[in-house]
């Protein structure tokens, strides 16, 4: 079964300062790979995805990610963070047969001043 | 883009008694939905996945006949929590997916406080 990891809890980053946000997938095969961003009590907003072709992916909000399958990672990185950036943010690898999607335990971002 | 919106979006109810959670896709038809449920401060867990027409697949340790599904036409599924306790207050999340789709579209969820 697919599963993902996202190693760091909780990022701290001033406004305006690059991001860098950690996911590891394990799947035997090329994995559906995605970020989401959730803000409290919301739903989760589709950043971008990855299923084949270029490994470096860019998303709304001016996100992008790379897939690189060495290291099974998928990173997501934003050059400026801005302080409504600040949110929840869960990386998620699906099978590419039937959709079944797994979830990280999400990074929370919060944006100091 | 696809749509998907749930319905009530918060939900109060008294121990006990049954609560369902509607799930709709607007503007595709959703072969697949999937719920989810979510702690507080933790992340998603899929509770089931549903074809249309068909009898959902309950991830394990989840009680199928505590969290009913029916996923009766392309475009709703919808949750009903049985008998429900303070313990199964949570988000709950579902996403739908259309035809050999390849990304889920997830609803705003539906907040569930049980008394």
């Amino acid at each position: 079964a697919q599963s993902v990891t996202q190693p760091d809890i909780h990022i701290t980053v001033s406004e305006g300062a690059s991001l860098e946000l950690r996911c590891n997938y394990s799947y035997g095969a090329t994995p559906y790979l995605f970020w989401y961003v959730q803000s409290p009590g919301q739903g989760l907003q589709l950043l971008l995805k990855y299923f084949s072709g270029d490994t470096l992916v860019q998303g709304i909000k001016g996100f992008e990610a790379e897939f690189k399958r060495s290291q099974s990672s998928f990173n997501l990185r934003k050059p400026s963070v801005h302080w409504s950036d600040a949110a929840e943010y869960f990386c998620a690898v699906a099978r590419n047969e039937d959709n079944d999607m797994r979830f990280g335990a999400g990074t929370r971002l919060t944006v100091k001043p | 883009g696809a749509v998907v919106s749930q319905h009530p979006s918060w939900v109060i109810c008294k121990s006990g008694t049954s609560v369902k959670i509607e799930c709709r896709s607007l503007d595709f038809q959703a072969t697949t939905m999937f719920w989810y449920r979510q702690f507080p401060k933790q992340s998603l867990m899929l509770m089931a996945t549903s074809n249309e027409g068909s009898k959902a697949t309950y991830e394990q340790g989840v009680e199928k006949d505590k969290f009913l599904i029916n996923h009766a036409s392309l475009t709703l599924s919808t949750l009903t929590v049985t008998s429900a306790h303070p313990e199964d207050s949570s988000f709950y999340i579902c996403s739908a997916a259309g035809t050999g789709a390849d990304t889920q579209y997830f609803g705003p969820g539906t907040r569930l406080t049980v008394l």
